[in-house]
């Protein structure tokens, strides 16, 4: 069964710690992307990647960071440096970088207490 | 960088009356792409428009893509209950930039 992966579904953690969202795909899929979500803002991009160990910041990485070492993974770490961490994030992946439709994860909403 | 902005945000419709989201960027597209994410859910795909002037209908949903290549619109006909959540337009050049998103409420 073909799908993209987040988990967890919901996460808490204390401010100050890092955090890593994961994210797995078995769609073949060479582009993956994360989304942030807040009220009212829509999807915002965080980083994105076109092939394996090439990434790109989007228009909020400050404060985020990300590897791909693998075609199908592209875990998000939220650092002590992101100042709002507390967000619904979303990971996708599509065939090619903005060419073709994105298939997006169930989300994580991280919440930092 | 690419901006691409939706209007309105939010949307409050009897069922039975018509709903139109509009999408503009300040850049132009290479296609243009609509996602519905339901509420507590997360977006799913609807439809891809790339040619200039394009329209394409999926039965009580019409897109267009403008002239231009800047501006795209959602008409939903006659709304039911489950048209609800939010409507996302999102532009393609390279990477994919979401506007705000149209919040729909249906009320039947």
């Amino acid at each position: 069964d073909g799908g993209i992966t987040q988990s967890p579904k919901y996460l808490f953690r204390k401010e100050g710690q890092n955090v890593t969202l994961s994210c797995e795909q078995n769609l073949n899929h060479d582009a993956m992307y994360w989304y942030r979500q807040d009220p009212g803002q829509g999807l915002r991009l965080i980083y994105y990647s076109q092939i394996v160990n090439d990434f790109q910041k989007g228009d909020i990485a400050e404060g985020y960071s990300v590897s791909r070492e693998k075609k199908e993974s592209f875990p998000l770490t939220v650092t002590s440096a992101q100042k709002n961490p507390t967000a619904f994030y979303l990971c996708a992946s599509s065939i090619e970088q903005g060419y073709t439709e994105a298939f997006f994860g169930q989300g994580t909403r991280l919440t930092v207490v | 960088g690419q901006q691409v902005m939706q209007i309105p945000q939010y949307q409050h419709v009897q069922e039975g009356e018509d709903f139109t989201t509009y999408c503009n960027s300040s850049t132009t597209l290479s296609n243009i792409q609509w996602y519905k994410q339901r509420p507590g859910g997360h977006p799913v795909f609807l439809i891809q428009l790339v040619k200039s002037g394009e329209v394409k209908k999926q039965k009580r949903l019409t897109f267009q893509f403008g002239e231009a290549k800047k501006n795209s619109s959602l008409h939903i006909t006659a709304t039911q209950t489950t048209d609800v959540g939010t409507y996302f337009c999102a532009g393609a050049e390279g990477k994919l930039i979401f506007g705000q998103g149209t919040e729909l409420s249906v009320k039947p």
